[in-house]
């Protein structure tokens, strides 16, 4: 299974920007990139996903590299409620088992 | 409407018992899963079902047995507690398709604690 690599901590101000890095160097051409992240006390919550080409929601942006060996989820305007960990997961597209395995993640603050 | 729910949210019981937690899902999903948070927080995948079939069993005790009634419910039955079994387990589920690998929604947790 391919690993993915992320800072264990990061900080933040509230209502700024955050850029939060993974690296996937050994990322297969059918691996999907996937972020969750775990609110304190509460079960892990999908927050976007991509393949080649950098992706929007309403919650967040994912920037993936040109050679996909790494990508960096951004959070537009950091709140309170962001506070939580993030984890990226390579999710290989050509099985069906929607396996997902987390790594250590980033720990995010976010501070008033 | 909650989407993936498991009861209890908490349970506390002595060693050497058996215990089961339910999980139900009403996304329509085809498959499901039970993982396993540790002390440390690490997360891992112990069983999947799809449409009622094992597809995923990851070394886990033959203590655990997953059972899938239906395709919206998975439940996790543990024989013989032992203390190392105290950790939160996750329900979730997916619709989980060959090269369009969707988002998987998590059920808020049962923190099993063996005393």
């Amino acid at each position: 299974d391919a690993k993915t690599t992320q800072p264990n901590s990061m900080e933040s101000n509230e209502e700024e920007p955050v850029h939060l890095p993974c690296n996937h160097s050994t990322i297969s051409g059918t691996d999907y990139i996937h972020w969750y992240r775990q609110l304190p006390s509460q079960g892990p919550e999908y927050v976007i996903h991509g393949l080649t080409s950098n992706v929007n929601n309403r919650m967040a942006s994912l920037a993936i590299a040109e050679d996909r060996k790494s990508s960096t989820l951004i959070l537009h305007r950091a709140t309170l409620r962001d506070a939580a960990v993030y984890y990226c997961i390579l999710l290989d597209g050509s099985s069906n088992t929607g396996k997902l395995i987390f790594g250590q993640g980033t720990t995010l603050q976010v501070k008033p | 409407d909650t989407a993936v729910s498991q009861t209890p949210k908490y349970l506390v019981t002595q060693m050497g018992n058996d215990k089961s937690i339910k999980c139900e899902q009403n996304l329509g999903h085809d498959t499901m899963y039970w993982y396993k948070q540790d002390s440390k927080k690490f997360l891992k995948i112990m069983f999947s079902y799809n449409n009622k079939e094992l597809i995923i069993n990851e070394t886990v005790p033959n203590r655990f047995s997953p059972k899938s009634p239906d395709k919206a419910h998975l439940n996790l039955h543990i024989n013989s507690l032992e203390l190392g079994d105290s950790a939160v387990y996750f329900c979730a589920s997916s619709q989980a398709k060959t090269g369009r690998n969707t988002e998987a929604f998590f059920g808020q947790g049962t923190r099993l604690t063996v005393v």
